[in-house]
């Protein structure tokens, strides 16, 4: 039972340039998130989506898109990156049905934008 | 939307002494209030949660303390050790089970000084 997995672990791109945050989740969960991480920031919630097939904007949702391929991935695309972008992303996902609201973080993934 | 606010941002106790973290809200229909561990290089980890029926909810060492009134939430650390040492986040959401749009402090970090 992995849990949440993300890769890749870490990445640079420069600006501009496009690229793919993978996760996946084998805890059977509903619900997946992504948030980024910055210094003095907290954890922001980028996209979220409560079932296979739905997404929604969460706080920082600019310059992202995400896809719910099946329930057990959750991806995110950046089609142009830039500098602001630069981050800790962490994918997390929750149980709906269980009625726990617990949320298992992956280990993230960081990104660098020269 | 909803925004919380995480004091102090920093925080050194001596190693046996207690450790106290605290949170307000902004969004009186907040009913769910988790707070998370982060370790060096790691993901967040959820170390205990309360909801908004309950004032107070204890865990061994870790305790939360609930006042719905001034919409205000506290951890509390007693006994620290040296592995307490890590940054705390607290959170809050509406929670129907499923689809928490959390909203995270800004973190705190806890050095614990053997």
């Amino acid at each position: 039972n992995a849990g949440v997995t993300q890769t890749p672990k870490f990445q640079v791109l420069k600006t501009g340039q496009s690229m793919t945050l993978q996760c996946a989740q084998d805890m059977n969960h509903n619900s997946m998130y992504w948030y980024r991480q910055d210094p003095g920031m907290g954890l922001r919630l980028i996209y979220y989506s409560a079932s296979e097939g739905t997404t929604d904007k969460g706080e920082v949702p600019n310059g992202y898109n995400v896809s719910r391929l099946n329930k057990r991935e959750f991806s995110l695309r950046l089609e142009s990156a830039a500098p602001s972008q630069t981050s800790v992303y962490f994918c997390a996902s929750s149980d709906v049905s269980g009625g726990h609201d617990e949320q298992f973080f992956g280990p993230g993934t960081r990104l660098t934008v020269l | 939307g909803e925004n919380v606010e995480q004091h102090p941002s920093t925080l050194s106790v001596q190693e046996g002494d207690s450790a106290v973290i605290k949170c307000t809200y902004s969004d009186s229909a907040s009913n769910y209030f988790p707070w998370y561990k982060q370790e060096l290089g790691k993901r967040p980890q959820l170390i205990i949660d309360i909801r908004s029926n309950v004032g107070e909810k204890k865990d061994q060492r870790i305790a939360v303390t609930l006042n719905k009134t001034a919409k205000h939430f506290s951890l509390h650390i007693t006994e620290t050790q040296p592995e307490d040492s890590a940054v705390y986040f607290c959170a809050a959401s509406w929670s129907n089970f499923g689809n928490e749009k959390l909203t995270f402090g800004t973190g705190t970090r806890l050095t614990i000084i053997p």
